[in-house]
């Protein structure tokens, strides 16, 4: 069946370091692929998506390119803040015989330090 | 305009007790995902109601039943809980099945099953 693993955080960094979170993913056919943020006290929310080969999903800074020949989605920035500390998971969505359905990574906790 | 909604946001049960969540959808939108989220973990699918049926499900068994009712809300009933059934529950709400990607997620209920 289909699956998502993602780096295990936490992972902290200086402000206006450089993130990058790594995404493979497992899937019988062809996915959408998405990053979706978790901050302190809130609900899940989508960051980014890309729905083919070679998309590349932005947002807020963040990054990600659909690589279907390394079957990745790294999420990427170029310089964190400290309001970006959150949980960011990692997740597909494909056709199942029902419908639509999306999986997540375990997640990766991020702490950026002032 | 108001967005994913869930009930209760806490509750707390002892084992072989039953429960029932509910999930408003955000307005537009008519189908409901269900999501179990374990401490330091990423959600897992439970199932996905749309048209008021069971569309997709995951791994869980039958003691996770659900509901889907004419105006788009859903409810998701645990019988006879166990200890290991204490997680975040969380709701998602989206659009049709066109896989645009984008989940929109409730804050969440928070079951303690002592």
């Amino acid at each position: 069946g289909n699956s998502v693993t993602q780096m295990e955080g936490p992972v902290t960094l200086s402000e206006e370091a450089f993130l990058t979170i790594n995404c493979t993913y497992t899937a019988t056919g062809y996915p959408s692929l998405f990053w979706y943020v978790q901050y302190p006290g809130e609900g899940l929310q989508l960051l980014l998506k890309a729905t083919k080969a070679d998309d590349k999903g932005s947002n807020k800074g963040f990054e990600a390119t659909y690589r279907k020949e390394t079957t990745s989605f790294h999420l990427e920035k170029g310089s964190v803040q400290v309001s970006d500390s959150a949980v960011y998971f990692c997740a597909l969505s494909d056709r199942g015989t029902g419908g639509f359905k999306t999986i997540f990574g375990a997640g990766t906790r991020l702490f950026v330090k002032a | 305009d108001a967005g994913v909604t869930q009930s209760p946001t806490h509750l707390i049960k002892t084992r072989g007790q039953q429960v029932t969540l509910r999930c408003s959808p955000k307005s537009g939108h008519d189908t409901v995902s269900w999501y179990q989220q374990a401490l330091g973990q990423g959600p897992q699918f439970i199932f996905q109601y749309y048209e008021e049926e069971e569309r997709q499900r995951g791994n869980f068994p039958d003691r996770f039943s659900g509901h889907q009712f004419p105006n788009y809300s859903s409810e998701l009933n645990v019988n006879a809980l166990l200890l290991g059934d204490s997680a975040l529950y969380l709701c998602a709400s989206s659009r049709g099945q066109v896989n645009t990607g984008e989940l929109f997620f409730g804050e969440g209920s928070r079951l303690t099953v002592l």
